[in-house]
């Protein structure tokens, strides 16, 4: 099946400070989404992008498809955004089922 | 828009009962939903696809028979785990996917403890 790893694994960050996530699949997709995952356990949806640029506020992401990688920058870093953050990927062709990635914990930091 | 609802938010249940957990699309109609699992530190795994109307579509490994899942309507999916045992403590999430849109939306997640 399609393999999706993120990078890095584990984030820990001054309050302010700018990241880069990194979100790296083995196959053709037709749906990419990021999430953000809160201490609760609650999936936020951050952006659905299976190719191209968005920004929301203080994130923005990246897809290369033709590349088979995503990107999710976060600016200005607050204590809020710590948590658990996902990329998860749809397969041309697989149904509408979503493979979730390996996952990047983040933690901000006073 | 897109509010998935799902309940309980939590559950105790001793070895060998069953638990149904609910899942809601509020303010959209959703052909399809999905039930995911997720162990502590580890990421989500889809359990199974729920189509309205039909018969639900198990990934493989996942046992039918002990999680059922019913989607009798656009607006709510269940899925019950019989005679649940402490292994199948998880938390366990739901997304619904609405008509003609690519994107899932997720619930607030199930945490299951079975004693």
């Amino acid at each position: 099946g399609i393999q999706v790893e993120q990078s890095p694994p584990d984030l820990i960050l001054q309050e302010g400070a700018n990241s880069t996530l990194r979100c790296n699949f083995s196959d053709s997709v037709n749906n990419l989404q990021w999430f953000h995952q809160n201490p609760w356990g609650q999936l936020i949806n951050l952006f659905y992008i299976p190719s191209g640029t968005k920004q929301n506020g203080r994130l923005s992401a990246t897809t290369v498809a033709t590349e088979r990688y995503s990107l999710l920058y976060i600016s200005s870093s607050q204590t809020t955004d710590s948590g658990v953050y996902f990329c998860a990927v749809g397969l041309t062709g697989g149904g509408n089922k979503l493979t979730f990635g390996t996952g990047t914990q983040l933690k901000v930091e006073l | 828009g897109a509010v998935v609802s799902q309940h309980p938010s939590w559950v105790i249940c001793k070895s060998g009962t069953s638990v149904k957990i609910e899942c809601r699309s509020l303010d959209f109609q959703a052909t399809t939903m999905f039930w995911y699992r997720q162990f502590p530190k580890q990421s989500l795994m889809l359990m199974a696809t729920s189509n309205e109307g039909s018969k639900a579509t198990y990934e493989q490994g996942v046992e039918k028979d002990k999680f059922l899942i019913n989607h009798a309507s656009l607006t709510l999916s269940t899925l019950t785990v019989t005679s649940a045992h402490p292994e199948d403590s998880s938390f366990y999430i739901c997304s619904a996917r609405p008509s003609a849109k690519n994107i899932q939306y997720f619930g607030a997640g199930t945490r299951l403890s079975v004693l």
